[in-house]
């Protein structure tokens, strides 16, 4: 079955740290990956996705197939990176089949 | 940027009351989305619709229903509001294509008392 595994609920880091946020799938076909985040009174925004393979504020994700992973990281954690990060995987062309994991809420403290 | 509009930021309801959620998008995106945002739970997709009155079940589609009658508005109705549908609603919007982003709302949050 498809899945989206964030095996933390909760990661505690502080300012300077690095950061791994980790995202595990389960998934046969071609994977289509992305991180979300929601920071605090904010709606849920796209951080990144795989194909882009971009940096945005600093994080990068790294598409591993053989770990079937999806692992976000950045080196030096600032405050406000304190958010709800959600891994999600997409099952189809039409991106209408979308599966979350549950969440992995970051906290810096300085 | 796309703007996905939520009518209410928050809603008290009773038990038994019907609810309508409203949720408008500008961005002219085929697909429009309903989740749930629960504690623990992570988002989990109520229905969703692909074109105007075209919808789809999702993963938790019991006791609500939906509407999409003109291309920018997405309604989610709960016929008959109860206790365990106290939760955060996000209402998203994308265009066709699995590298497509969702763009979601502010959120609706809903106590039904």
């Amino acid at each position: 079955a498809q899945r989206v595994t964030q095996p933390e609920k909760l990661l505690s880091v502080f300012k300077g740290a690095p950061v791994e946020l980790k995202c595990n799938y389960s998934y046969s076909g071609s994977p289509e990956l992305f991180w979300y985040v929601q920071y605090s009174r904010q709606r849920l925004q796209l951080l990144l996705r795989h194909i882009s393979r971009e940096s945005i504020k600093g994080f990068t994700a790294d598409l591993n197939k053989g770990e079937t992973s999806f692992h976000l990281k950045k080196p030096f954690a600032q405050e406000e990176d304190s958010a709800m990060y959600y891994c999600a995987l997409s099952l189809n062309q039409a991106g209408t089949a979308l599966i979350f994991g549950k969440g992995t809420t970051l906290s810096v403290s300085s | 940027d796309v703007k996905v509009t939520q009518s209410s930021r928050y809603l008290v309801k009773r038990t038994g009351e019907k609810v309508f959620l409203e949720c408008v998008q500008d961005m002219d995106h085929e697909n429009m989305f309903w989740y749930r945002q629960d504690p623990g739970l992570g988002l989990r997709l109520i229905y969703f619709s692909y074109d105007v009155k075209m919808k789809e079940k999702g993963d938790i589609p019991e006791g609500y229903s939906v509407s999409r009658e003109k291309k920018e508005r997405f309604s989610l109705i709960l016929e008959s509001a109860s206790t365990n549908q106290t939760s955060m609603y996000l209402c998203a919007s994308s265009r066709t294509g699995n590298n497509s982003p969702l763009h979601f709302g502010n959120g609706t949050r809903l106590t039904v008392t």
